[in-house]
C-alpha cells in the first residue's frame, strides 16, 4: 500500500513563495503527481515527476527524490487565485493513484 | 462533449435505494477510475478499469460495483445506499501512458 503525508494547511502572502512537502512510503512507484483543487471543483493536473530532480513549469515547480520518498511543490509569486488545495499522489506499479489528504493553501493580501 | 462528464451533479437519496452514477469520456482513454472524496481523507479509489471489459477493486470497493462495457462509459452503482456513502464522487480517465488523470466535475451524493 501507500502512505502519503503532507501538511494540512499553509498560509502565505501574495507575491511570496510557498513550498508544500510530501513524503511517501510505497510498495511500488511509477511516478508522483501534484494536483490543484479549488473548493467545489475537480482536481486539475499540475505536474508529474518520475525521475529525480526539479521540473519547472511557469510559477510552479515540482521536485522528486525517490531514494528519500520525498517531493515538494514550489509556488512562486503567489496570487490570490492560488488559494486552493494541493494534492500529492503516487502512482503504483499497477497504475493506481493514491492521494494524500491535501494541503490547503491560503493566500493573503 | 469534450473531456469527462458526470451525472447527476448532485443527488439526495434515501438509505436502501439503488443509485447509478454515470461517467462518460470522449478522449478514447483506456483507463477509467472512480474516487470518493471526504473531508480530511482526500481522494480514495473505489474501482478502476484499465481497459474496456476489465475492472478492478481499489482501496474502498465495498458497497459499490462498476461495469465497463465500452471505452467511453464507466458507471458506478450503489446497490443499497447507506449514509456512510455520503460523499463527493469523482470519475477520472487516463491514456495508456498514465502520465495524467483527467477528472470529471464530480457528483455530490447525500444518503439520508
Amino acid at each position: 500500500g501507500q502512505n502519503i503525508d503532507q501538511p494540512t494547511e499553509m498560509t502565505a502572502t501574495e507575491g511570496a513563495i510557498v513550498q508544500i512537502n510530501c513524503t511517501y512510503q510505497t510498495s511500488g512507484f511509477n511516478g508522483l503527481f501534484w494536483y490543484q483543487q479549488h473548493a467545489g471543483e475537480a482536481p486539475t493536473f499540475l505536474s508529474y515527476n518520475v525521475l529525480d530532480g526539479l521540473e519547472e513549469k511557469g510559477r510552479f515547480s515540482s521536485f522528486l527524490s525517490r531514494s528519500k520518498g520525498y517531493s515538494y511543490l514550489l509556488l512562486k509569486e503567489l496570487q490570490m487565485k492560488d488559494s486552493a488545495s494541493y494534492l500529492c499522489a503516487v502512482l503504483s506499479n499497477d497504475y493506481k493513484l493514491s492521494f494524500g489528504a491535501g494541503t490547503t493553501v491560503t493566500v493573503r493580501a | 462533449i469534450a473531456g469527462i462528464t458526470q451525472a447527476p451533479t448532485s443527488q439526495i437519496l434515501a438509505a436502501g435505494r439503488r443509485m447509478t452514477l454515470r461517467c462518460t469520456q470522449d478522449m478514447r482513454h483506456n483507463a477509467m477510475y472512480w474516487y470518493r472524496q471526504d473531508l480530511g481523507l482526500g481522494l480514495r479509489l473505489i474501482h478502476y478499469s484499465n481497459t474496456a471489459g476489465t475492472t478492478g477493486k481499489g482501496e474502498v470497493p465495498d458497497g459499490y460495483s462498476v461495469s465497463r462495457a465500452n471505452t467511453d462509459d464507466f458507471p458506478l452503482t450503489l446497490a443499497s445506499a447507506v449514509p456512510s456513502q455520503t460523499s463527493v464522487y469523482f470519475c477520472a480517465s487516463s491514456d495508456a501512458s498514465h502520465n495524467e488523470q483527467f477528472f470529471g466535475p464530480g457528483t455530490r451524493l447525500t444518503v439520508l
